[in-house]
């Protein structure tokens, strides 16, 4: 099946700094990508999507010069918080969904946490 | 807009059937989803349906109904290792990202 990957799985970082998250598909192309956030006991909500070569669209109350995100390959989307404050901390789960599928696929997630 | 509701919690035993509803308001409709998620972990894929009707696979079953909007994950022979929350999903209003309810979070007791 289909996999995607995250990098990192968890990170602890310190307020003001910025950290970048890589979102892979590992074993097939994805034209589409997906951010989700999850803050505890609460279910995905959708910060952005990415095309492959074009600018990601964000949801409502997502701040895009906040929450960089780059999907410069049809195999590659990252995610950077820039500036992170403790109340970014939550867990980061992208997903991904090739030309041919409606199905999407999700990494493994990565836990942030900004002290 | 997109509306997804689902119970928030749900309990049952081992060896015994439960059914997870789910309800939703979409401007368009490109079909429903089910995902397992175990806590600290990304979701994993269960259900499509865009057809009315059941869809059986193996222990978990889902319905559809689009006239009323409304759909249903079927868990039989409950085990220990199926507590975890199970969320509902649909398209988005554009039809391009899956938006979620908030999960039902279901506890299997023995």
């Amino acid at each position: 099946g289909a996999v995607v990957s995250q990098h990192p799985s968890w990170v602890i970082c310190k307020s003001g700094t910025s950290v970048k998250i890589e979102c892979r598909s590992l074993d097939f192309q994805a034209t589409t990508m997906f951010w989700y956030r999850q803050f505890p006991k609460q279910s995905l909500m959708l910060m952005a999507t990415s095309n492959e070569g074009s600018k990601a669209t964000y949801e409502q109350g997502v701040e895009k010069d906040k929450f960089l995100i780059n999907h410069a390959s049809l195999t590659l989307s990252t995610l950077t918080v820039t500036s992170a404050h403790p109340e970014d901390s939550s867990f980061y789960i992208c997903s991904a969904r090739s030309r041919t599928d409606n199905e999407q696929f999700f990494g493994p997630g990565t836990r942030l946490t900004v002290l | 807009g997109q509306n997804i509701d689902q119970p928030t919690e749900m309990t049952a035993t081992e060896g015994a059937i439960v059914q997870i509803n789910c309800t939703y308001q979409t401007s368009g409709f490109n079909g429903l989803f089910w995902y397992q998620q175990h806590a600290g972990e990304a979701p994993t894929f269960l259900s499509y349906n865009v057809l009315d009707g059941l869809e059986e696979k193996g222990r978990f079953s889902s319905f559809l109904s689009r006239s009323k909007g409304y759909s249903y994950l079927l868990l039989k022979e409950l085990q220990m290792k199926d507590s975890a929350s199970y969320l509902c999903a649909g398209f988005n209003q554009a039809g391009t990202a899956l938006i979620f309810g908030k999960g039902t979070t279901l506890s299997v007791s023995s």
